[in-house]
């Protein structure tokens, strides 16, 4: 059973407005979040983390939220461009635990 | 050039045939994972390696084996192919003291027939 979901396949958004990615855990002993960015053809790439001891870290033009009572975070990106336009994977780990448990994916697709 | 290497890209085998896919990192990193990524599952774990003389299990290892041959090399083998291990596969690293965050490379699409 997946203890990482990312419930949206698919998210469209025009240039220049919000996106907001949705991610949910199931696992309580979970402290540490990540989200990957992956285009065709090339292997993920980090994109920003959040420690648990947080509820918000921002860089730039992301920024995740974290909520650990829902256990729920989500990641924005504003405003978006094209380039932003791939495949988000959410990820989740134990500290002392150094394997990573990824939800589905969610693709984004940024309309000129 | 990529810190993280795989070979082949790309790769057509056989039902019931061996393949090897192998991975190489200049990182520096003492861990390297090996993952699959299927649609609609994301990135599942087959194997990982803490370090030489470590190799454990993922969530999904029947029908795979490795070998971490040297610190840099970590080489996922499917003994016996068959056609649900059709995937694209990724390799990554970390670095212990250095946290959760994992580095992956470029993918091998296998296709077994």
């Amino acid at each position: 059973d997946q203890q990482v979901k990312q419930n949206s396949p698919s998210l469209s958004v025009q240039e220049g407005r919000i996106s907001i990615l949705n991610c949910d855990y199931t696992n309580s002993m979970f402290d540490y979040f990540l989200w990957y960015k992956k285009y065709p053809a090339e292997g993920p790439t980090f994109l920003i983390s959040i420690s648990s001891i947080k509820d918000k870290n921002e860089d730039g033009r992301f920024t995740v939220f974290l909520n650990k009572s829902a256990k729920h975070l989500s990641l924005h990106i504003v405003p978006s461009q094209p380039g932003d336009s791939a495949v988000y994977f959410c990820a989740a780990s134990e500290t002392n635990d150094y394997k990573l448990s990824f939800g589905a994916g969610t693709t984004v697709t940024v309309r000129a | 050039d990529a810190d993280v290497t795989q070979t082949p890209r790309n790769r057509i085998t056989k039902t019931g045939k061996r393949i090897m896919l192998e991975c190489s990192q200049t990182k520096g990193h003492d861990r390297m994972y090996w993952y699959r990524q299927d649609p609609g599952l994301g990135l599942r774990l087959i194997y990982y390696s803490f370090d030489v003389k470590d190799i454990n299990k993922g969530e999904i290892s029947d029908g795979y084996s490795v070998s971490r041959q040297a610190q840099a090399k970590f080489s996922l083998s499917l003994e016996s192919a068959i056609p649900n291990q059709t995937a694209l596969y990724f390799c990554a690293t970390s670095q212990g003291s250095a946290g959760n965050t994992i580095y992956f490379g470029e993918g091998s699409w296998l296709t077994v027939v």
